[in-house]
């Protein structure tokens, strides 16, 4: 079975600082697609990322940054110097090679005070 | 510029009430997708469309159902409206299948009372 868990629920910190937020995925299937997407309080979802399970390669856009780990199923996402346009809720997401499903994770709620 | 969009953006109806939630998407996509989001469960797949007269159930379709008959639109029926179905919906839609990224529109709040 699938599942993404994101254990933080809640995170706040202070304009600035560098924060991280967790996602740990399991999956049974070799080939499989994991995303980030951004909610803000607006409360509609944008697409931030998407990484296939062949690329391991770290990506940097921006402020914002990946490290995506098969070895410990993990796809982190880092934001560097945080802005309070920051502030959001932040889903993890997976799908597998069938097609028919993606699963999302529970999301964090980050929170960024000025 | 192309757009998803959903009407109505708020509805109170009562129990045992057929709803239909519009969705309607201006990217030219193939598929589209239904999810609701509940607290603490993240976004659930209620039904998805790979094409025109295509639909298939996700993980939580009991209770619902789609149809679609164009490109642009795929609105999502409650045949019988339940208080567990109060929740906010989200249409999306994707020029890939499930495995690529995904557009959203603004949500429907649906409250079942």
């Amino acid at each position: 079975a699938q599942k993404v868990t994101q254990a933080q629920t809640e995170i706040s910190v202070v304009e600035k600082e560098d924060v991280t937020l967790d996602c740990v995925y399991e999956t049974r299937d070799t080939t499989y697609y994991l995303f980030w997407y951004k909610q803000p309080p607006s409360g509609e979802l944008v697409f931030l990322i998407r990484r296939n399970s062949f690329d391991e390669q770290n990506e940097i856009s921006g402020r914002y940054s990946w490290n995506f780990q098969k070895s410990t199923s993990s796809f982190n996402f880092t934001i560097t110097a945080s802005q309070v346009v920051d502030s959001a809720v932040y889903f993890c997401a997976l799908s597998g090679s069938s097609a028919s499903k993606i699963i999302f994770g529970s999301g964090t709620r980050l929170s960024i005070r000025p | 510029d192309a757009e998803i969009t959903q009407s109505p953006r708020h509805k109170i109806t009562e129990t045992g009430r057929q709803v239909t939630l519009a969705c309607h998407q201006t990217w030219n996509h193939n598929n589209m997708f239904w999810y609701r989001q509940d607290l603490g469960h993240g976004l659930r797949l209620i039904h998805y469309s790979y094409g025109v007269h295509d639909t298939n159930k996700g993980e939580v379709s009991d209770g619902y159902s789609v149809s679609r008959s164009n490109t642009e639109d795929l609105p999502l029926t409650l045949e019988s409206a339940a208080s567990s179905q109060t929740s906010v919906y989200f249409c999306a839609s994707s020029a890939g299948q499930i495995t690529y990224e995904q557009y959203f529109g603004p949500g429907t709040r649906l409250t079942v009372t």
